[in-house]
């Protein structure tokens, strides 16, 4: 079993704030590091799948960055929207099958 | 609507009860996981079809759990003598074989949500 750890748990923040959370994974054998979201009674969506050490990927407001060397990503969204608002789940694959997922980050943008 | 779907979207049952909950995936996707998703937790790799073989199944799954994908297409999660334990939010995704599984997109159904009592 894996170590896939998110930081913080939850977070609140203000409409219009830039925000960022760390997922933490081992960082050897790296096959690759996916991002999604997770929104209320809806299915996990898929953000960015991350796979080159250096990697930064960029979808409207919220981008990710990847260090395979010391093991961690970050998610940025920058200017927060209420839409935002969801949990944030990265996985981490093990010999490219099992997926382990992190714990998540809660995030609340209030309007 | 072409995503995953997954029915029974709740379930409520007894311990001691067996329950099967079916999963469509996208249709070309020839890849199918299920996984498990507690309160506080993220999802827990349960299994994982290539078509209809299925080629890794983690070691937390006990023998109560069985999954199939007969044709290589639908697939179902089969718990039988449920314990409290066992309740939680089960959720499948597919994917479309274009390289390696690392790095294929997996799109999730909504989940079904199994209450033990």
């Amino acid at each position: 079993i894996l170590n896939v750890e998110q930081s913080p748990q939850s977070l609140h923040v203000q409409e219009g704030d830039s925000t960022n959370f760390t997922c933490s994974f081992p960082s050897s054998n790296f096959y690759a590091l996916h991002w999604y979201r997770w929104e209320t009674a809806k299915s996990p969506e898929a953000l960015f799948v991350m796979t080159l050490n250096g990697d930064e990927k960029k979808k409207g407001r919220i981008s990710a960055t990847l260090n395979t060397k010391e093991g961690y990503s970050y998610l940025y969204i920058k200017g927060s929207q209420p839409e935002d608002s969801a949990t944030y789940l990265c996985a981490f694959p093990n010999t490219g099958n099992q997926f382990y997922f992190g714990t998540g980050t809660s995030l609340t943008v209030i309007p | 609507d072409t995503g995953v779907s997954q029915n029974p979207r709740h379930k409520i049952t007894k311990r001691g009860q067996n329950v099967t909950f079916r999963c469509d995936p996208i249709s070309e996707h020839n890849r199918l996981y299920w996984y498990r998703q507690t309160l506080g937790q993220g999802p827990e790799f349960l299994t994982y079809f290539q078509n209809e073989a299925q080629l890794e199944k983690s070691r937390l799954l006990s023998d109560r759990f069985s999954a199939e994908r007969p044709k290589g297409s639908f697939s179902t999660l089969e718990i039988q003598r449920t314990e409290q334990g066992d309740s939680a939010m089960y959720l499948c995704a597919s994917s479309l074989e274009v390289q390696t599984v690392a790095k294929n997109i997996q799109y999730f159904g909504a989940g079904t949500r199994l209450s033990v009592l």
